[in-house]
């Protein structure tokens, strides 16, 4: 499968600060990214999703102006949260579906651990 | 609007013995139906997917699962699992370019 990566793989931060999560694909052109959020012990919550060049498409009860997502290019997706708050604290996780292949398939990252302090 | 259920929140099983993770889903046409694996602390790895076809299909590590339109099933079975195996198991559906919905995924334990 295609492989997907994330980084970083871990932060903490201080309540108020801005982070950024980056997601790149290695080895495909991923035309379409989407970002999840999963708390302990649930299942994935998908965030947004984002073709490349366009503005992303928020699920409903997520805050745009709050997660901040930029599809730059074909490899490359960030997601930064911004004045992270502990209630943001979760683990995120990006996955990608491209060009070649199996367009249907969504293939993840290894995921994010972000800790507000 | 599509749904998944996977009414098994943990199973234990020992090594050796065979496996079956049951999922049920609701989606208006023919679902694309998809097994993941999380470890702790990690993403989500793909183990198979039905798109059509073949009922029967066979993904990595092992795993399998069949697809049965008239249960509006695709449960994951494999014959004999390994202490690797520990993990969290998800079921998703979606449609082409539809998003993805995930169930509430099931927790193997693997006891020696």
């Amino acid at each position: 499968g295609a492989v997907v990566s994330q980084h970083p793989s871990w932060v903490i931060c201080k309540s108020g600060t801005s982070v950024k999560i980056e997601c790149r694909s290695l080895d495909f052109q991923a035309t379409t990214m989407f970002w999840y959020r999963q708390f302990p012990k649930q299942s994935l919550m998908l965030m947004a999703t984002s073709n490349e060049g366009s503005k992303a498409t928020y699920e409903q009860g997520v805050e745009k102006d709050k997660f901040l997502i930029n599809h730059a290019s074909l490899t490359l997706s960030t997601l930064t949260v911004t004045s992270a708050h502990p209630e943001d604290s979760s683990f995120y996780i990006c996955s990608e579906k491209g060009q070649g292949g199996s367009t249907d398939t969504q293939y993840f990252g290894p995921g994010t651990r972000l800790t507000v302090l | 609007a599509q749904s998944v259920t996977q009414p098994d929140i943990h199973i234990t099983v020992s090594e050796g013995a065979s496996l079956e993770l049951r999922c049920n889903y609701s989606y208006g046409a023919t679902p694309y139906l998809f097994w993941y694996v999380q470890s702790p602390g990690q993403g989500l790895q793909l183990l198979l997917k039905y798109f059509s076809g073949d009922t029967l299909v066979q993904g990595i590590k092992g795993f399998e699962a069949e697809f049965k339109r008239s249960q509006s099933s695709f449960n994951l079975r494999k014959p004999s699992v390994h202490w690797s195996d520990a993990a969290e198991y998800f079921c998703a559906v979606g449609g082409g370019n539809e998003k993805l919905t995930f169930g509430t995924g099931t927790r193997l334990t693997i006891i020696p």
